[in-house]
């Protein structure tokens, strides 16, 4: 059964420091991994998908990376903002269509 | 793109009651659509997977006598809870998988709607 953690399970840091978020999974019979953000009481943003061929992606101030073989992908933020204060969700596509979700990690950056 | 919508956004019901949540692709079809539940502080869980003009598939512990799936079109799911519960109190969640999205077998991706908060009171 596909197990997917995320550490830690909250970070506070102030405004404009590089962060790196966490994420392994135990089995890496994986298609696809995914970041999400969710903003209290709100649905999921998508923010990076990273393919199982893919070792990483970027968008803006956000990269993802992937490692298969070990079980592990970080997020990398970039001069964190206030803004970026949010829960970040790992999830792993288990056999094509069934993500598996990591309880997150909740971030606050500090003005 | 890829935009999902879900309806209502909140919803109150007295313990009993039955309340039906509608998911539902704008601007894609969807030939699968997905049904979570998160608890306060706690992550998403999978309950059903729903296939166009076929039975939903229920996750291992989800009544599907009670959570009743339906994906009558490519463009809409609908979930009802029935005989709530205080329990059932929870943030549910849908998300749908575009049709022609899947390029190749790497290209899975889900799209989210906003959720819809329970609350049985």
């Amino acid at each position: 059964k596909q197990e997917v953690t995320q550490i830690p399970a909250a970070l506070s840091v102030p405004e404009g420091e590089n962060l790196v978020l966490n994420c392994s999974f135990t089995d890496s019979a994986i298609y696809n991994l995914q970041w999400f953000r969710q903003d209290p009481g709100k649905g999921l943003t998508s923010l990076l998908l990273i393919q199982s061929s893919q070792r990483e992606q970027t968008s803006g101030r956000l990269n993802a990376s992937l490692d298969k073989s070990s079980g592990r992908s970080t997020l990398y933020i970039a001069a964190s903002q206030p803004g970026d204060s949010a829960t970040y969700l790992c999830a792993v596509y288990q056999g094509a269509q069934k993500l598996v979700f990591g309880q997150g990690t909740r971030l606050t950056i500090n003005p | 793109g890829a935009v999902v919508s879900q309806h209502p956004s909140r919803v109150i019901c007295k313990s009993g009651t039955s309340v039906k949540i509608e998911c539902r692709s704008l601007d894609f079809q969807a030939t699968t659509m997905f049904w979570y539940r998160q608890f306060p502080k706690q992550s998403l869980m999978l309950m059903a997977t729903s296939n166009e003009g076929s039975k939903a598939t229920y996750e291992q512990g989800v009544e599907k006598d009670k959570f009743l799936i339906n994906h009558a079109s490519l463009t809409l799911s609908t979930l009802t809870v029935t005989s709530a519960h205080p329990e059932d109190s929870s943030f549910y969640i849908c998300s749908a998988e575009s049709a022609s999205g899947r390029a190749n077998k790497f290209s899975y991706e889900q799209y989210f709607g906003p959720g819809t908060r329970l609350t049985v009171t």
